[in-house]
């Protein structure tokens, strides 16, 4: 079963208004979060990080916040332009894994001009 | 839910040797898979898109001879890094999809060490 899981597959919002995208995840065992944002015919890139001694990392517009307790993570984009429109991933390791990586599914998101 | 494995998840070999990266999707029939290289600072490149029964399609400056891909079945696709060399040490990442979609089901990867 997936182990990390991106419940929406999709998600519009208006430019200049927040974009929040969630991830769940049922290994406890994680100890480190990803986001990438993907383009159509590219490769994921790497967004943002956080480890699990944290509870917020935040890097300009995107902050990600984690919820150990409900192995919840959610990725914030504030505020949102029409180029954030993309793919964006979530993927989480576990130090115990050899940092092999486990990937939700992805969230589709447009921002509206 | 839908789950893709690799196998194997990490590999030492020599310089020169062959290896085979399987990347199989356990519950669904994928269409299309992407196998992508994980660079240092944590992106991945996607390096070449598989569909089944008909050749790969590589990205730009992929060098299809060492990076041999074949889609075998909806459920089965293979790396194998020809001639390995140091530099080819990777994290080697699949993905699948079925039809026209955003959804991707990721593998967990597979740490590709070269002597």
């Amino acid at each position: 079963d997936q182990q990390v899981k991106q419940n929406s597959p999709s998600l519009s919002v208006q430019e200049g208004r927040i974009s929040i995208l969630n991830c769940d995840y049922t290994n406890s065992m994680f100890d480190y979060f990803l986001w990438y944002k993907k383009y159509p015919a590219e490769g994921p890139t790497f967004l943002i990080s956080i480890s699990s001694i944290k509870d917020k990392n935040e890097d300009g517009r995107f902050t990600v916040f984690l919820n150990k307790s409900a192995k919840h993570l959610s990725l914030h984009i504030v505020p949102s332009q029409p180029g954030d429109s993309a793919v964006y991933f979530c993927a989480a390791s576990a130090a115990n894994t050899g940092n092999q990586f486990y990937f939700g599914t992805g969230t589709s998101l447009t921002v509206i001009p | 839910g839908a789950v893709v494995s690799q196998h194997p998840s990490r590999v030492i070999c020599k310089s020169g040797t062959s290896v085979k990266i399987e990347c199989r999707s356990l519950d669904f029939q994928a269409t299309t898979m992407f196998w992508y290289r994980q660079f240092p600072k944590k992106s991945l490149m996607l390096m070449a898109t598989s569909n089944e029964g008909s050749k790969a399609t590589y990205e730009q400056g992929v060098e299809k001879d060492k990076f041999l891909i074949n889609h075998a079945s909806l459920t089965l696709s293979t790396l194998t890094v020809t001639s390995a060399h140091p530099e080819d040490s990777s994290f080697y990442i699949c993905s699948a999809i079925v039809g026209r979609t955003d959804t991707q089901y990721f593998g967990p990867g597979t740490r590709l060490t070269v002597l």
